[in-house]
């Protein structure tokens, strides 16, 4: 299994409060992301890193911003939660090689009350 | 944008064979992944297909035609373990991954 870890695995936290969810690897990828996953849904792309300090947009990137400070940690913050945050954050890593998959951390729930 | 549809839900037997299908839209292509999801739990890599044709995996078995945009995913001699969300997702040409709504399959003894 890809090293990949997310923390915390679950938080409850109020409407307007700053969330900060920190994904750390272990396997030295370049390219690491966020997503959202919601029921009807399926996964939805937040932002993404292609190398330190190097960030884009997702689909839904509207109320959150990502910082990449070293390779092996992806930060993904919620300035002002809401309660149409509340969804299961996954974060994933792939080498970008051709083949190479996507390997995806265990998951942060996070309700926003 | 992408466009990635597959069915929301099936259920089979313990034992047959289910076919789930994939039709993507996509404003490139680099790759198709599927991808098995248990609940609760985080996704895990099925199989990838590039080139158009069948990639088989023990149970597992998955096929890719570019020119229609569809795949799909074939899961024989079905166990109880199998019962989980299919998703389908599609790389584009930047490094990105989408993926479809995800279908659950149910398996019954």
């Amino acid at each position: 299994d890809a090293g990949i870890t997310q923390s915390p695995r679950h938080k409850v936290t109020e409407t307007g409060t700053p969330v900060t969810l920190r994904c750390h690897q272990t396997e030295n990828h370049r390219y690491m992301y966020w997503y959202r996953q919601d029921p009807g849904h399926g996964l939805r792309l937040i932002h993404y890193s292609y190398g330190v300090k190097d960030t884009d947009k997702g689909e839904v990137s509207d109320g959150y911003s990502v910082s990449r400070s070293k390779t092996e940690d992806f930060l993904l913050t919620l300035e002002s939660a809401t309660s149409s945050q509340t969804s299961v954050y996954f974060c994933a890593i792939t080498e970008g090689l051709a083949g190479a998959g996507w390997y995806f951390g265990p998951g942060t729930r996070l309700t926003v009350l | 944008g992408q466009n990635i549809d597959q069915p929301t839900e099936m259920t089979a037997t313990e034992g047959a064979i289910v076919q789930i299908n994939c039709t993507y839209q996509t404003s490139g292509f680099n790759g198709l992944f599927w991808y098995q999801q248990h609940a609760g739990e985080a996704p895990t890599f099925l199989s990838y297909n590039v080139l158009d044709g069948l990639e088989e995996k023990g149970r597992f078995s998955s096929f890719l035609s570019r020119s229609k945009g569809y795949s799909y995913l074939l899961l024989k001699e079905l166990q109880m373990k199998d019962s989980a969300s299919y998703l389908c997702a599609v790389r584009d040409n930047d490094y990105k991954l989408s993926f479809g709504a995800g279908t659950t399959v149910t398996v019954r003894a």
